[in-house]
């Protein structure tokens, strides 16, 4: 079986601050990891994603996520937070042991405040 | 190609009716999924397909629901007898490969009255 777990309901942080959001999956196999955001009333739109090779990916926007095998995270990362980042923001994790379902977290809601 | 488009945006049934939708992945992929998701919840896995074979289905997906591809391009999802549960977003996704990230599109807003 495969899940993803978003600690966090919400996190708060002034704008030009470092943010962090937080994931950790487990998996039975190695894992794809992804992060989605969904901004209102729009769809889910593609961040990053980690299959394998260097432990840090960058991605759209300034984001990057840190894949720790050991401790099975995927934080999601950005050095200087822009208002334009408050969004809902989605964890997901493939093991194709499981089956081909990508399967995401609850979700993280993302406020920067100016 | 403007991405994964999805048909109707927004459809309100009442109970018990049968509704489909319709979904057009982006032309090249041969992988499609089908979400759903409610108000505070991530997207939940319904079903896969691999061109025009449903390779998986989850066990949320009822025997009330049943997805086709029929000739490997576009999607259809019905629902029959609809219950007031089954209100929520129907989310269209396809991908090119396994390990590729899946284009997701804007989705249809279920609302069963």
């Amino acid at each position: 079986a495969q899940s993803v777990a978003q600690p966090e309901d919400q996190v708060n942080v002034a704008e030009g601050n470092p943010l962090t959001v937080k994931c950790t999956y487990s998996v039975s196999g190695n894992p794809y990891l992804f992060w989605y955001v969904q901004y209102p009333n729009r769809g889910l739109q593609f961040l990053l994603k980690y299959i394998t090779g260097d432990n840090l990916v960058k991605g759209s926007y300034g984001f990057e996520a840190e894949f720790n095998k050991s401790q099975t995270s995927f934080h999601l990362k950005k050095p200087s937070a822009l208002v334009s980042d408050s969004a809902l923001y989605f964890c997901a994790v493939r093991d194709l042991n499981s089956g081909y379902a990508l399967n995401f977290g609850k979700g993280t809601s993302l406020l920067v405040t100016p | 190609d403007t991405g994964v488009s999805q048909d109707p945006r927004h459809k309100i049934t009442k109970r018990g009716q049968n509704v489909t939708f319709r979904c057009d992945p982006i032309s090249e992929h041969n992988r499609l999924y089908w979400y759903r998701q409610t108000l505070g919840q991530g997207p939940e896995f319904l079903t896969y397909f691999q061109n025009e074979a449903q390779l998986e289905k989850s066990r949320l997906l009822s025997d009330r629901f049943s997805a086709e591809r029929p000739k490997g391009s576009f999607s259809t999802l019905e629902i029959q007898r609809t219950e007031q549960g089954d209100s929520a977003m129907y989310l269209c996704a396809s991908s090119l490969e396994s390990f590729a990230e899946a284009f997701f599109g804007q989705g249809t807003r279920l609302t069963v009255v």
